[in-house]
């Protein structure tokens, strides 16, 4: 166990709709990060907030948007969703603003159908 | 081309064989260099860090970073059934920003 919580641990849902991931991440860690595995692009780095505020950015599309809150927990909303957007979505968390000793969570696997 | 290749394998050994894993990259700035595992619906594990270039040992896991050839590698002795995963090789600048390999599928055979 990495420390690292992700809710929920599968979502299914329809084109066009609007669905929240939530991550908790370990304890003293400032950093969180979100990711998206999918098979044909592999793991690709979506965003980075540290500490409350947004800190590096991936190719994330303009329909996602993620925040973290004053209790560093970290949600990643992602609407108007497409076929193309199921994956697994990982979040990712360190105590300093690298990415170079980072935990990740077991994942949301997300299905749009 | 991506800026991080890695070969998909998959790679099929025996039990106890030392395995090679590679990744070549083409943005000089990395200076930042990772091996995660991932075994199969997990989150990725993170095996080894290592700045800039050398080597880095532990225990079975040795990962060495070549930046004039923009190579890095991971080898693991003593290659064991448990050690069947998907290896995901990753760098970063110096930022939180991380570019992974595609990952490299191995199979260990007993």
């Amino acid at each position: 166990d990495s420390g690292v919580t992700q809710t929920p641990k599968h979502l299914i849902t329809a084109t066009g709709q609007r669905v929240t991931l939530r991550c908790s991440p370990r304890s003293g860690d400032l950093s969180v990060y979100w990711y998206q595995q999918s098979l044909d692009q592999g793991l690709q780095f979506l965003i980075q907030y540290y500490n409350g505020e947004e800190r590096a950015k991936g190719n994330i599309l303009e329909r996602f948007s993620a925040q973290q809150f004053p209790d560093l927990h970290s949600e990643l909303n992602l609407s108007s969703l497409e076929l193309g957007d199921s994956a697994l979505y990982f979040c990712a968390s360190s105590v300093g603003q690298l990415n170079t000793e980072a935990f990740f969570g077991q994942g949301t696997r997300l299905t749009v159908v | 081309q991506k800026e991080v290749e890695q070969d998909p394998g998959p790679l099929s050994v025996p039990e106890g064989a030392i395995v090679s894993l590679n990744c070549t990259y083409s943005n000089s700035a990395f200076q930042y260099f990772m091996w995660y595992r991932q075994y199969s619906r997990k989150g990725p594990e993170l095996l080894m860090y290592t700045y800039s270039s050398g080597n880095k040992e532990d225990g079975r896991f040795t990962a060495q970073v070549d930046k004039s050839s923009k190579y890095i590698s991971l080898f693991i002795r003593d290659s064991q059934p448990s050690d069947s995963a998907t290896y995901l090789c990753a760098m970063s600048e110096d930022t939180g920003k991380l570019i992974f390999g595609q990952g490299t599928t191995l199979q260990v055979k007993p």
